[in-house]
């Protein structure tokens, strides 16, 4: 089966610009993640939806980044305006959900550079 | 809040048993344990999971102890390949299966050839 999809694998902006990733889960899975990785760290969970419904965004910095599942299936992560500080990779994770040992599958991420 | 401690780093002989251990002192009842691995640039990958008793599947084992305050990853035959960070990780049971997963900063394991 085809894995989670991202695009672009890379992009390099300047601060104070906007910038969109897309996200293609596996198909059937009706949960998706959206993950901050910053350079060192461990992956931080920004936002979750079950379907198109958000779960959980109480990490999302909302009053620059924003996130939609259109239709429940695929997902787009927007920041506007960047700052320094968001330069790190972007993952996204889809699961299945309706099981108690649900196993999240991970995108290969978006590494952003923000100058 | 890390609910889990890591060694943050660790070699291991290619060919020999890879042995990460992880503490999760104050682990509840209703949590399991979790492993994940993250190959440079590449998104994180599931390996294991378990709640009180010991799993083994295609890619590794899991020996949780009795009190389930400790957990070890078995790689049994490292490969180059295995080098990675790995992540311990503790997750809440739910009946939707979607708690989400918390990261600490994981053992950064090198296989040495």
């Amino acid at each position: 089966e085809a894995g989670v999809a991202q695009s672009p694998r890379y992009k390099i902006i300047e601060k104070r610009q906007s910038v969109a990733f897309w996200c293609n889960p596996i198909s059937g899975h009706a949960t998706l993640y959206w993950y901050q990785q910053i350079l060192g760290q461990g992956p931080k969970l920004l936002i979750q939806f079950q379907n198109n419904g958000v779960v959980d965004d109480s990490q999302l910095p909302k009053d620059r980044f924003s996130a939609e599942r259109l239709k429940g299936v695929d997902s787009t992560l927007k920041i506007q305006p960047a700052k320094l500080e968001d330069s790190a990779v972007y993952l996204c994770a889809s699961s299945s959900s309706g099981h108690h040992t649900d196993t999240q599958y991970f995108g290969p991420g978006t590494r952003l550079t923000v100058l | 809040d890390a609910k889990t401690t890591q060694p943050p780093s660790m070699d291991c002989a290619e060919g020999r048993a890879a042995n990460l251990p992880c503490n999760h002192s104050t682990i509840s009842g209703n949590e399991y344990v979790y492993w994940y691995r993250q190959i440079h640039s590449q998104g994180p990958q599931y390996i294991i999971h378990g709640l009180k008793n010991n799993e083994t599947n295609e890619m590794a084992s899991l020996i949780i102890t009795e009190d389930r305050k400790s957990s070890t990853l078995i790689l049994p035959h490292a490969t180059l390949r295995d080098t990675a960070v790995y992540y311990c990780i503790v997750r809440p049971l739910s009946n939707f299966g979607n708690e989400k997963l918390t990261f600490g900063t994981g053992t950064r394991l090198t296989i040495i050839p």
